[in-house]
Parts: structure tokens; sequence; C-alpha cells
């Protein structure tokens, strides 16, 4: 059964750089699209953006200038950074996976990680 | 760019039906799947590809959706149903994915 967990700071300054990891298991990472998402405190779900093993994706393009998602197969791990971070980055951040069956935007993100907190603080 | 909007809150008797509503124009290219977050807890898929339930889903959730504007119905709604359901969705660019604001279930 696929499992996934994230992982990070937890507390961060402003202008740092955020990075996150998904841990992965239960699966093969090529069998999945990659899915990064985060909440506000008090707020809504976030789509930041998407990533597969074959390196096609897309990013939310209000925050694309910032984000880098990437996957390194051989430690079975997605991975998040986001740029110049300030405290409206702050929040929960999921990882979730959608099966790799040539369409992204069908199946839906069915495997979610429990999230991981992110605050920004000076 | 295009946006979801959800009413923030509906509330439902015990074991009646309910309908959240999710409207956007990006509704009339294409289909919304539907999520349930209750606090502390990871988000569930309830509802995927126009109105496919996951394994494990109860078949009291399901899905509609006519012009710019999707649904999810719950029939006979459980305690365990209250929580917020988000509705997600292409942009109308067809290059990302956008959630609307949610809305809160309360059962009654």
């Amino acid at each position: 059964q696929l499992q996934l967990q994230e992982s990070g700071p937890g507390l961060l300054k402003p202008s740092e750089t955020l990075s996150l990891a998904c841990s992965v298991s239960g699966g093969s990472i090529s069998d999945y699209y990659w899915t990064w998402i985060r909440q506000a405190p008090g707020k809504g779900l976030e789509w930041i953006g998407y990533m597969s093993s074959d390196e096609s994706g897309s990013y939310n393009p209000s925050l694309r200038s910032r984000i880098t998602i990437s996957i390194d197969s051989s430690k079975n791990q997605i991975s998040l950074k986001l740029a110049s971070v300030t405290a409206a980055d702050s929040g929960k951040y999921f990882c979730a996976s959608t099966p790799n069956t040539g369409s992204y935007y069908f199946y839906g993100m069915e495997v979610w990680g429990q999230g991981t907190a992110v605050s920004v603080s000076s | 760019s295009s946006q979801l909007t959800q009413d923030p809150a509906v509330s439902v008797a015990l074991g009646q039906t309910v309908r959240l509503t999710c409207q956007g124009d990006s509704l009339r290219m294409y289909s919304a799947t539907w999520y349930q977050l209750k606090p502390g807890q990871a988000p569930v898929l309830v509802i995927y590809g126009q109105n496919n339930r996951p394994s494990g889903i109860p078949d009291r959730f399901s899905a509609s959706s006519s012009g710019n504007t999707a649904s999810l119905i719950i029939s006979g709604a459980q305690a365990e149903d209250e929580a917020d359901y988000y509705c997600n969705s292409r942009d109308t660019s067809a290059q990302y994915l956008i959630f609307g604001g949610g809305t809160k279930v309360t059962v009654l």
C-alpha cells in the first residue's frame, strides 16, 4: 500500500529557501504523478505543482518563479523547493500521488501524506 | 486565470441529502474532482473524473455537472461526513489545477 511522508525544517526566516521532502513507500515512483499542495492557516487548499519521473509537469503560475519540484528515484523521494519565502508561505504542505496512466488531470490525487507544517517568521 | 467558487458553509440534517456546488468557467470544459478534509487529517479523494468513486468511498457520495457548475451530492448524510469539501479542476488554460475555496459541511 502506497504511503507518503512529508518532512521539512518547520521554521524558516523570510527570504530563505524552503526545502521539503516526500518519502514514498509501498510503490514505485515511476508509477505515479506527484503533486504538492499547501494550506495556509484558516485558508483553503492551494495546488503548487506536479511532476512525473519523466520530468513532465507544471507549476502554479503564481508560484512558478520560486518553485522547483524534483524526483529522486534512487531515494524514493519527491522534493519541493520554494525560494524567497515570506509569512504568506506559512502553512501545511502535503504531497499526493496520482496514478501515472497518461492523464494527470483525470484521476485525482488518491494518496496523500499527513502533511508537514511550515512557519516563516523573523 | 479562472477560479472555482464554492459556498462557504452548508448544513444538513442527519440522513438527509445535501448538494454542494462548485462554479467556474473551466467546468464547462473539464470535470471536477472532489476532496474531503477533516481537521488534522490528510485530504481524501471522494470523486474523480466526472462521477467516479475511489475504492472505499461510500456510494452515498455522487457527482453531477451542468454548464459551469459541478455538484457533489451526499445522499443520506452521516455524522462522519462532517468536513470541509473542496472541488478541483483544470484552469481554462488547461495547464494547471485550481481549487475552490471549500465548503464546510455541518451534519445536524
